[in-house]
């Protein structure tokens, strides 16, 4: 059964810190990963996907990787911004599942203080 | 292009009536997924549908809960006798479904309040 992670729960920076988020699943055989971010009584806007053959993907201060072998997903956002506040997601697709499921971590609340 | 719609963004209902979610994918996307996001809990997947089918239904309850996404139209996420654990917000996904290109985008969600 798979099982998503994500260290930590929450986390709160000054402005200007890099962000480091991690997610942890506990079986290799995935799709893609996908990762959202949440802001408060709002839906998911996607982030970035990184499919089961990258290692990486970069948008503008984000920049996600991916280590299949060791289950690890981690997201770095640049200079973060007090904007960046939110709970961040990630998801993953398993092979053997329909291609459309996709198992969420419970996500880490971010807050970046000004 | 607009986004994934959902229609209504809030609802309530008293225990033992109906509820009735709507979700429009966004143009061109024929793939819809439907998720619960329980209060304090994460976000669990329920169904996903293609036109005129259901791909996996593999999170629905067994009972009460139903999906369609008809040819024509919103594809529906339909509760009967709604019951107080119902209330969750409840998201809607789309894909485009073509080869290779998975990445699905979410609707504002409807929050669902039973009382």
């Amino acid at each position: 059964k798979q099982e998503v992670t994500q260290i930590p729960a929450a986390l709160s920076v000054p402005e200007g810190e890099n962000l480091v988020l991690n997610c942890s699943f506990t079986d290799s055989a995935i799709y893609n990963l996908q990762w959202f971010r949440q802001d408060p009584g709002k839906g998911l806007t996607s982030l970035l996907l990184i499919q089961s053959s990258q290692r990486e993907q970069t948008s503008g201060r984000l920049n996600a990787s991916l280590d299949k072998s060791s289950g690890r997903s981690t997201l770095y956002i640049a200079a973060s911004q007090p904007g960046d506040s939110a709970t961040y997601l990630c998801a993953v697709s398993l092979q053997g599942d329909s291609w459309g499921k996709l198992q969420f971590g419970a996500g880490t609340q971010v807050v970046v203080t000004p | 292009n607009a986004g994934v719609m959902q229609n209504p963004r809030h609802l309530v209902r008293r225990r033992g009536q109906e509820a009735r979610l709507r979700c429009s994918p966004m143009k061109g996307h024929s793939h819809v997924y439907w998720y619960r996001q329980l209060p304090e809990e994460g976000l669990k997947f329920m169904v996903y549908l293609q036109k005129e089918n259901i791909i996996d239904e593999s999170g629905m309850p067994k009972e009460r809960f139903s999906a369609e996404f008809p040819k024509e139209g919103p594809s529906i996420l339909r509760i009967q006798q709604v019951v107080r654990g119902d209330s969750a917000a409840y998201f809607c996904a789309s894909s485009p479904g073509t080869s290779g290109v998975w990445e699905q985008y979410f609707g504002p969600g409807t929050r669902l309040t039973v009382t």
